[in-house]
């Protein structure tokens, strides 16, 4: 089945503990990216990657890490969490395309205390 | 930057339409897009548009465009139970940044017998 996992699904941890939410696709999507989703602020990307290798900032990368050392994973790193990034996390795959469809994850739930 | 506005809420009854709107500012997007998002599931592509389309129609969902404006619309006929759910409007520049999609706040849909 083509899907896009994430694990932990939910996670409490407290101030300044790194953690690792890892995502992998099984689709051969090129592109992949994450986002975070707050209330009433909708989703916003915090980095996407193009290929292995290859990554960029979106619009809110600060506190965040990431890495593309193979084409299926794209974990996302928090060096040293912070409350204000409690929030519900989406991994996302796609590969160019006429309209570029976005495969979500099922999303990781972080709470930072 | 980009901005995509969504209006938060919208209740209906079963049986009848609903309208969901959205207004855009990248007067450079080139798809736009409309993500249904289930209680507790990621988010999935329910319809897109091309910018050089006044209209698309898919079953029950009926996409409007109004580029002029940066309008978008999706109207979903005889709605039911199974419709309640988060819908997304999103923007895409070009096909080559499949990446670097953004997306309004969402409106919460709720279904009404």
């Amino acid at each position: 089945e083509a899907q896009v996992t994430q694990n932990p699904r939910y996670l409490i941890t407290v101030t300044g503990k790194k953690l690792t939410v890892t995502c992998s696709q099984n689709m051969n999507h090129e592109y992949m990216s994450w986002y975070r989703q707050d209330p009433g602020l909708g989703l916003r990307q915090i980095y996407y990657s193009m290929n292995v290798e290859v990554t960029d900032k979106g619009d809110v990368p600060e506190g965040y890490k990431v890495s593309r050392k193979e084409k299926r994973n794209f974990p996302l790193i928090l060096e040293s969490p912070s409350p204000n990034q409690t929030s519900l996390y989406f991994c996302a795959s796609c590969t160019p395309s006429s309209y570029n469809e976005q495969f979500f994850g099922p999303g990781t739930r972080l709470t930072v205390l | 930057g980009e901005d995509v506005e969504q209006s938060l809420f919208l209740s209906v009854r079963e049986g009848d339409s609903s309208v969901i709107n959205c207004t855009y500012t990248d007067s450079s997007s080139t798809y736009l897009y409309w993500y249904k998002q289930e209680p507790g599931a990621g988010l999935q592509l329910l319809t897109y548009i091309f910018s050089n389309m006044d209209m698309k129609q898919d079953q029950r969902l009926t996409v409007l465009l109004n580029k002029k404006d940066k309008h978008l619309s999706l109207r979903i006929a005889d709605t039911q139970t199974g419709d309640s759910a988060i819908y997304f409007c999103a923007e895409s520049p070009d096909t080559g940044t499949a990446s670097k999609l953004t997306f309004g706040t969402g409106t919460r849909l709720q279904v009404t017998l």
